[in-house]
């Protein structure tokens, strides 16, 4: 069965740190992955997808970046954190199925 | 563009009444629509899903929903609330077609509390 790992559940980072957060999937070849994030009261606002290796799509123009370096790795970056990065993060994978969620991260910017 | 729209930020029942969550959607395509599920700081489960067959489909835990086109309406419903129901419930339309999900856009979510 497949299955979605990401970490860390929970991260504080000062203002100007940079951020790195990994997502990886189990038990399925070349999927759709994403990054969603979740601000309190705003729902889910898609930041990125990729449809392969190299491959990312950015939704939104901000201060984070994405990678895919293999078929079931996909990483959240910034140089630089800002406070409104803050939010919950959250992984997802999918293709010809409905999207199925990592379990997020709680990242805060101090 | 797809989008969702999700009428309703709070919604209150009694254990045993009547849970009916809005969800209106924009597509320019047929959409595909879904129901998530999330609990306190945990990722989202798919409830149940349309993508063109039967317009009433079943998903789990009781809930169902009907797709109306004519409404753009994709309502979550289940005909008697438990305490384990109280979550955060997103409508979501996704931009894919044939046998590929493309992307998914959610609904800000509808907060259900569950009264004893």
């Amino acid at each position: 069965s497949q299955t979605i790992h990401q970490w860390p559940a929970t991260l504080v980072q000062p203002v100007g740190s940079p951020l790195s957060l990994e997502c990886t999937v189990e038990g399925t070849s070349n999927p759709n992955l994403y990054w969603y994030r979740q601000a309190a009261g705003r729902g889910l606002q898609l930041l990125f997808y990729s449809v392969g290796i190299g491959q990312i799509s950015s939704e939104v123009p901000q201060n984070l970046s994405a990678s895919r370096p293999q078929d079931r790795q996909f990483i959240l970056s910034s140089k630089k954190l800002l406070l409104s990065d803050s939010g919950f993060y959250l992984c997802a994978w999918g293709g010809n199925s409905p999207l199925h969620f990592g379990n997020g991260t709680r990242l805060t910017v101090t | 563009a797809q989008s969702v729209t999700q009428l309703g930020s709070h919604v209150s029942v009694s254990e045993g009444a009547l849970v009916l969550l809005r969800c209106n959607y924009s597509s320019s395509v047929p959409p595909y629509l879904f129901w998530y599920v999330q609990y306190p700081n945990q990722g989202l489960q798919l409830l149940l899903k349309y993508t063109s067959a039967a317009t009433l489909v079943k998903g789990i835990n009781g809930f169902e929903a009907e797709f109306k086109k004519s409404e753009t309406s994709f309502h979550l419903t289940k005909p008697s609330a438990h305490m384990s129901d109280a979550a955060e419930y997103f409508c979501a339309v996704s931009d894919g077609r044939g046998s590929t999900l493309g992307r998914l856009y959610f609904g800000r979510g509808t907060q259900l509390t569950v009264w004893p």
